[in-house]
């Protein structure tokens, strides 16, 4: 268990309204990592993180926002979902500064945006 | 720039029967390589990964795979699959970036997942 929790787990919503989505580590590790998953990609780094108030975008960043203020927290905002957004989102964590340091996965949350 | 490419999307396998998940990357610097795993509903798991040295690498679950630098492939094998074993499993690649300080940012490109269905 690497300590990771993401809330909410599910959440429906609709088209243009913005949506904010908590991962949460009880380690402090200092990456930390917003992917999105749909069938047929893989997963895609939204945005990451490498210390407090430190992001910067990965490959599909658009129509996104991050803000790290704690160490523990890494927020990902959708200001006016659209229905291309629905996906299942994973926060990751990476402890140890180094490319060959395993990333850590959390649960997953289930975003649909009718 | 860097890519990911798994060849299969599905894989049906009967239990007990030998699998191979096939992995090729792109890439025009030395990458490290991993393979996750994937269970319905669950987040991803590490099975293995790939720095240097050997390049054939043990994982958990007596998964293991092998790194072929001239064929540009990370494929993973399992000689014996089990009906526990049907889930999800991802290919990736850590890129080379660093910032000013030389600390990888660490970030994975992933392939597009390769489905194991093991039946009975």
């Amino acid at each position: 268990d690497a300590g990771i929790t993401q809330s909410p787990r599910h959440k429906v919503t609709e088209t243009g309204t913005p949506v904010t989505l908590r991962c949460h580590q009880t380690e402090n590790h200092r990456y930390m990592y917003w992917y999105r998953q749909d069938p047929g990609h893989g997963l895609r780094l939204i945005h990451y993180s490498y210390g407090v108030k430190d992001t910067d975008k990965g490959e599909v960043s658009d129509g996104y926002s991050v803000s790290r203020s704690k160490t523990e927290d890494f927020l990902l905002t959708l200001e006016s979902a659209t229905s291309s957004q629905t996906s299942v989102y994973f926060c990751a964590i990476r402890p140890g500064t180094g490319g060959a340091d395993t990333q850590y996965f959390g649960p997953g949350t289930r975003l649909t945006v009718l | 720039a860097q890519s990911v490419t798994q060849l299969d999307s599905q894989v049906p396998v009967f239990e007990e029967a030998p699998v191979e998940l096939r992995c090729n990357y792109s890439s025009s610097v030395s990458v490290y390589l991993f393979w996750y795993v994937q269970y319905p509903n669950q987040g991803l798991q590490l099975l293995l990964k790939y720095l240097s040295g050997s390049t054939l690498v043990k994982g958990i679950n007596g998964f293991e795979a092998e790194f072929n630098k001239s064929q540009t492939s990370f494929h993973l094998r399992k000689p014996s699959v089990h009906i526990s074993d049907t889930a999800e499993y991802f290919c990736a690649v850590s890129g080379p970036s660093h910032n000013a300080g030389g600390t990888s940012y660490g970030k994975l490109t992933f392939g597009q997942g390769t489905i194991l269905t093991v039946h009975p």
